[in-house]
């Protein structure tokens, strides 16, 4: 059954608190994405890697987020220092393909909902 | 303003009417139109995608784009409780897409 995993499901932090959440695309995919969805802004892309290599990562905050994929099996999107704005629920999507038409076959993960307090 | 404008709901229906939802949207150079459905605490999941003014049928639902006026709906037939979820219209322009807020929609048994 393939799908994309998010680990952890949920996380409670305090303020100042380094988080990391982890994604493990599905397996032959080479493209992942991160989304962060909240209730007043919705959808927003943070990141986007292909084979690996990071394109586009002007959504996200450069002080306090870092986006990596150390292999081809792992994604991580770090938060240091977390803020009580950063609460959201982050998701990972993974696709495969040459060209940009890729991003109309993404498949989400379950989300990691995080909340600093 | 956003550049996709989607009316977050409520929208409550009785099983078996047919659903319409819809988006608006401002930059032209959106080409393929999609649309999500997201389960309470779940993940987005890719029910239609279009490319291009016009319809798309599959099964008991249709996706309509009109570019001309910059308006995309999806309609849902014959309605069902399975059918309650959160509905995202979503946008690509080169890899990027861009979501409405989703709107919520509830099917009554």
């Amino acid at each position: 059954d393939a799908r994309v995993t998010q680990t952890p499901r949920h996380k409670v932090t305090e303020m100042g608190q380094e988080v990391t959440m982890r994604c493990q695309p599905i397996l032959g995919h080479n493209t992942v994405f991160w989304y962060r969805q909240t209730m007043m802004q919705g959808l927003e892309l943070l990141a986007y890697f292909r084979n690996r290599a990071p394109l586009d990562d002007s959504g996200m905050p450069k002080d306090r987020f870092s986006a990596e994929m150390p292999d081809a099996t792992l994604a991580t999107l770090k938060i240091q220092p977390s803020e009580p704005r950063d609460s959201a629920v982050y998701f990972c999507a993974s696709g495969s393909g040459q060209g940009v038409r890729m991003n109309t076959e993404a498949f989400f993960g379950q989300g990691t909902r995080l909340t600093v307090v | 303003q956003k550049e996709v404008e989607q009316d977050p709901g409520p929208l409550s229906v009785p099983e078996g009417a047919i659903v319409s939802l819809n988006c608006t949207y401002s930059n032209s150079a959106f080409q393929y139109f999609m649309w999500y459905r997201q389960y309470s605490r779940k993940g987005p999941e890719l029910l239609m995608y279009t490319y291009s003014s016009g319809n798309k049928e599959d099964g008991r639902f249709t996706a309509q784009v009109d570019k001309s006026s910059k308006y995309i709906s999806l309609f849902i037939r014959d309605s069902q409780p399975s059918d309650s979820a959160t509905y995202l219209c979503a946008m690509e322009d080169d890899y990027k897409l861009s979501f409405g807020a989703g709107t919520t929609v509830t099917v009554r048994a």
